[in-house]
């Protein structure tokens, strides 16, 4: 079946420091998402790609998406002690709103 | 609007013994979901569903079951509850237009 990895699995960053996460899949997809859960919390949606070759930004964030449609990056520009949480990707290969998540990505920001 | 709701918040429960949990929204969606998350790991498909009436298997199906009745609620049964099914269980629904998935704040169980 289909497979959704992420790196690194924990990044321990200084406050200020950039921060990327990184998703690969096995698979061609023909979305992914990404998502923030905060510990205790709940996932909460951030942003979906659908076109290879895109990119988003949202404020600190930028998100891309492959040429290839099979991988995929989130990268947080000067990390403040807010974005501390996880971030999944979720990978969906059918279109039939049936997506695989990657085990996350745990950031913690040292003030 | 509520979005996705979740009950019980928590729930400790007897190895072999059964329970429903319940998920409900209020948006209308046609799709919903339900997961489990353990420790630093990502989030398990358990079940789906892509309207009223119908539901499909996940990644890890076994040991639960599942009914969509009203195109509100999901939910999910346990029938005979194991200590490996000690979790965090997600709920979670979106619609076909974006596939944006609004989550539930979660059920914590744990089977001893």
């Amino acid at each position: 079946g289909q497979q959704v990895m992420q790196i690194p699995q924990y990044q321990h960053v200084q406050e200020g420091e950039d921060f990327t996460t990184y998703c690969n899949s096995s698979t061609t997809l023909s979305n992914i998402q990404w998502y923030k859960q905060r510990p205790g919390g709940h996932p909460v949606f951030l942003i979906q790609l659908v076109k290879s070759g895109e990119v988003k930004k949202q404020k600190r964030l930028t998100f891309q998406f492959g040429e290839a449609k099979k991988n995929s990056s989130l990268h947080i520009t000067a990390t403040q002690t807010t974005d501390v949480g996880t971030y999944f990707c979720a990978g969906d290969n059918t279109n039939a709103g049936k997506s695989t998540f990657g085990d996350g990505t745990t950031l913690t920001v040292k003030p | 609007n509520a979005g996705v709701t979740q009950t019980p918040k928590f729930r400790v429960l007897k190895t072999g013994q059964s329970m429903t949990l319940l998920c409900a929204q209020d948006m209308n969606h046609e799709y919903m979901y339900w997961y489990r998350q353990d420790p630093g790991m990502g989030l398990r498909l358990i079940h789906y569903s892509v309207g009223e009436g119908t539901t499909a298997k996940g990644e890890v199906p076994d040991g639960y079951n599942v009914s969509r009745l009203k195109k509100q609620n999901f939910l999910l049964g346990l029938e005979s509850a194991a200590p490996s099914q000690t979790s965090v269980y997600f709920c979670a629904s979106t619609t076909p237009l974006n596939y944006e998935q609004y989550f539930g704040p979660g059920t914590r169980l744990t089977v001893t």
